[in-house]
């Protein structure tokens, strides 16, 4: 059984660019979510996508964008990037949108906006 | 939204010694709280969780109780040895809320630092 795989581990980007991550949820999981860490500071909640639509968006702006694909992996893209969306991100995989099973985190891609 | 404090932000003990990180929340739809391990450079990585019809739980070296009354859990690690030095997370979560609330709220983290 794998577990949830993030691509790229490590991104620099220039202010203003667009970026896109990914995240392979864990075998026979329909649910994945994707969380932000800033440096020191615990994960924050995006998004949530649950049998391919989005199911919970936390305090992020329209340009923070995601989808989930029929085999379950994600995406997500941000664009017209700040300073301040360096940080680690983190995809965390779940089955029935983490009822009862709890979610399994990716080790996350560190991006650094420049 | 939850609100979930963590205490402390800094913990160090020594070798043998236990430690234990205390954690409050405010929605009391919250019934499922993880506590996740994270090493530098990782993602977080489940220990043990509780779920608010039970009291307590343990697992060799890691136990959690949960008081629902009070909105607070704590995780305690007995006979600590210098590779539990990571960061610590606790989190709440309302697994029977419905709609669009299926997500994990997190402490700030506790960094323990277990001296050999």
């Amino acid at each position: 059984e794998t577990g949830v795989t993030q691509s790229p581990t490590h991104l620099i980007k220039t202010r203003g660019q667009q970026v896109t991550l990914r995240c392979s949820s864990q075998s026979g999981h329909n649910t994945v979510s994707w969380y932000q860490q800033a440096l020191g500071q615990g994960p924050q909640f995006i998004f949530q996508y649950y049998r391919e639509e989005e199911n919970g968006r936390g305090n992020f702006p329209p340009r923070f964008s995601g989808l989930q694909f029929p085999n379950y992996s994600s995406e997500l893209n941000v664009n017209a990037l700040e300073l301040d969306d360096s940080a680690l991100y983190l995809c965390a995989s779940s089955l029935d949108r983490g009822r009862l099973y709890g979610y399994t985190f990716g080790s996350g891609t560190r991006l650094t906006v420049v | 939204g939850e609100n979930v404090e963590q205490h402390p932000s800094t913990l160090s003990v020594q070798e043998g010694d236990s430690a234990v990180i205390k954690c409050t929340y405010s929605d009391s739809a919250s019934n499922y709280f993880p506590w996740y391990k994270q090493e530098l450079g990782k993602g977080p990585q489940l220990i043990i969780d509780i779920r608010s019809n039970v009291g307590e739980k343990k697992d060799q070296r890691i136990a959690v109780t949960l008081n629902k009354t009070a909105k607070h859990f704590s995780l305690h690690i007995t006979e600590t040895q210098p590779e539990d030095s990571a960061v610590y997370f606790c989190a709440a979560y309302p697994e029977n809320s419905g709609g669009s609330n299926y997500k994990l709220t997190f402490g700030k983290g506790t960094l323990l630092t277990v001296n050999p």
